[in-house]
């Protein structure tokens, strides 16, 4: 069984783009999230996606989105970028079943703002 | 609400010695624990977790954590390290319902020869 992808692995970008980035996870599970990991303030929550819906919302300004579709690939957008969006952004799927909270990652993009 | 304490932000150790990365969570309800760990320019890996059952949870590569209510605490532990064993380790803690795991802020292990 594959496991979560994510794409692009790395990416560079400059300060006021925009960057998407996208994840299909395992086959079967329907939930989608979204990490942030930095060195200085770890593994930080963006969203969960269930089904094509924004199901949890973590802490971060607007300028991050979201979306499901609906095989359940996910993808995750950054608007006008700021240097302090340089990070690892993880991808995670879950079966959902049960709920226990466990997590599948893909590899991460790490994106680079100059 | 919960939250994850992982004690020890780096934990440098000799090939071969036994290691204990210290994780304490507060919750008010009853959760699932788990250990991730993650190598050098990778995601995370589910090392193992704590569902229900039996208090101790092992591996496949030999690294075990108890879960302690009383004491809040999900130590992972290893009697004899490796040094494929250097990387990030992750304490989390979800409830049930919950969907979103709470993570701690990683313990990084490195093995010396």
């Amino acid at each position: 069984k594959a496991g979560v992808t994510q794409t692009p692995r790395y990416l560079i970008k400059t300060r006021g783009q925009q960057v998407t980035l996208s994840c299909s996870p395992i086959s079967g599970h329907r939930s989608v999230s979204w990490y942030q990991q930095t060195p200085g303030q770890g593994l930080q929550f963006l969203f969960e996606y269930f089904s094509e819906t924004q199901r949890n919302k973590g802490n971060f300004p607007g300028r991050f989105s979201g979306r499901q579709f609906s095989n359940s690939r996910s993808e995750m957008n950054v608007s006008t970028l700021e240097l302090g969006d340089s990070a690892l952004y993880l991808c995670a799927s879950s079966i959902d079943r049960g709920n226990t909270g466990e997590l599948f990652f893909g590899e991460g993009s790490r994106l680079t703002v100059l | 609400a919960q939250s994850v304490t992982q004690l020890d932000s780096q934990v440098p150790v000799f090939e071969e010695a036994p290691v204990e990365l210290r994780c304490n969570y507060s919750s008010s309800v009853s959760v699932y624990l788990f250990w991730y760990v993650q190598y050098p320019n990778q995601g995370l890996q589910l090392l193992l977790k704590y569902l229900s059952g039996s208090t101790l949870v092992e591996s496949i590569n030999g690294f075990e954590a108890e879960f302690n209510k009383s004491q809040t605490s999900f130590h992972l532990r290893k009697p004899s390290v490796h040094i494929s064993d250097t990387a990030e380790y992750f304490c989390a803690v979800s409830r049930g319902g919950s969907y979103i795991p709470t993570f701690g802020r990683g313990t990084s292990l490195i093995v010396h020869p």
